[in-house]
């Protein structure tokens, strides 16, 4: 079946050691998107890429940055994680937002 | 800017009763998508149910419905015959052009009780 991918399911990582988050997808979605989501909180969008250009959100920290180096994949990278950046990250994509966006199952990250 | 409401922090119903969701939202624009994700405790974001603007009909899939009331910007998600899979919490969420951004409601978390 087609589908989103994220790994790893769970990624415990030290304070302020450089951290990546990778995801996939099989659906040849143009649009890829990163959220970071908190405890009972809504998603909050960190960035995507609409085919090769990146669009970054205006609050989104310069800790984080993203790489799409095809179609298929997308990574996120998180410079120097803080406490503060413990959350689970969702990927998404989509082909046209109108249809909705396809989830991947998340990367939880906890940061020690 | 857009925007997208949910009154209702949590919500609970007894299984196989009759449950509904609430949402509002604020735009500007005529033409627009309307969604219910779902997401269970395993946390992956599932979407229940999507309506466009243009379409007057509201939305059904199975047990899940939607009542969209357009001129009101109200987009409220029936669950009938509530089973414990239920149980997660459901977001309403809104987006206006292709390759857009989905701009999410708070969420209801939803209790199926046996």
């Amino acid at each position: 079946d087609a589908m989103v991918i994220q790994n790893p399911r769970y990624q415990v990582t030290q304070f302020g050691k450089p951290v990546t988050l990778s995801c996939s997808q099989t659906l040849n979605h143009n649009v890829m998107y990163w959220y970071q989501q908190k405890s009972s909180q809504a998603p909050k969008l960190l960035f995507h890429y609409y085919d090769k250009d990146f669009n970054n959100e205006a609050d989104t920290p310069d800790n984080f940055q993203s790489r799409r180096p095809n179609t298929s994949f997308c990574f996120l990278d998180i410079r120097s994680p803080g406490l503060g950046d413990a959350a689970m990250y969702l990927c998404a994509t989509s082909r046209d937002g109108g249809y909705g966006y396809t989830f991947g199952s998340g990367t939880r990250l906890t940061v020690v | 800017a857009q925007t997208v409401t949910q009154s209702q922090p949590e919500m609970s119903v007894q299984e196989a009763e009759t449950v509904t969701l609430s949402c509002t939202y604020d735009t500007s624009e005529n033409n627009y998508y309307l969604f219910w994700y779902k997401q269970p405790p395993s946390r992956q974001m599932i979407l229940v149910i999507r309506q466009e603007a243009y379409k007057q009909q509201n939305a059904t899939e199975n047990r899940f419905s939607v009542n969209f009331q357009k001129a009101a910007k109200s987009f409220s998600l029936k669950i009938s015959d509530s089973q414990l899979g239920d149980t997660a919490m459901y977001f309403c969420a809104f987006i206006y052009n292709q390759g857009g951004k989905l701009i999410f409601g708070q969420g209801t978390e939803l209790s199926v009780k046996p």
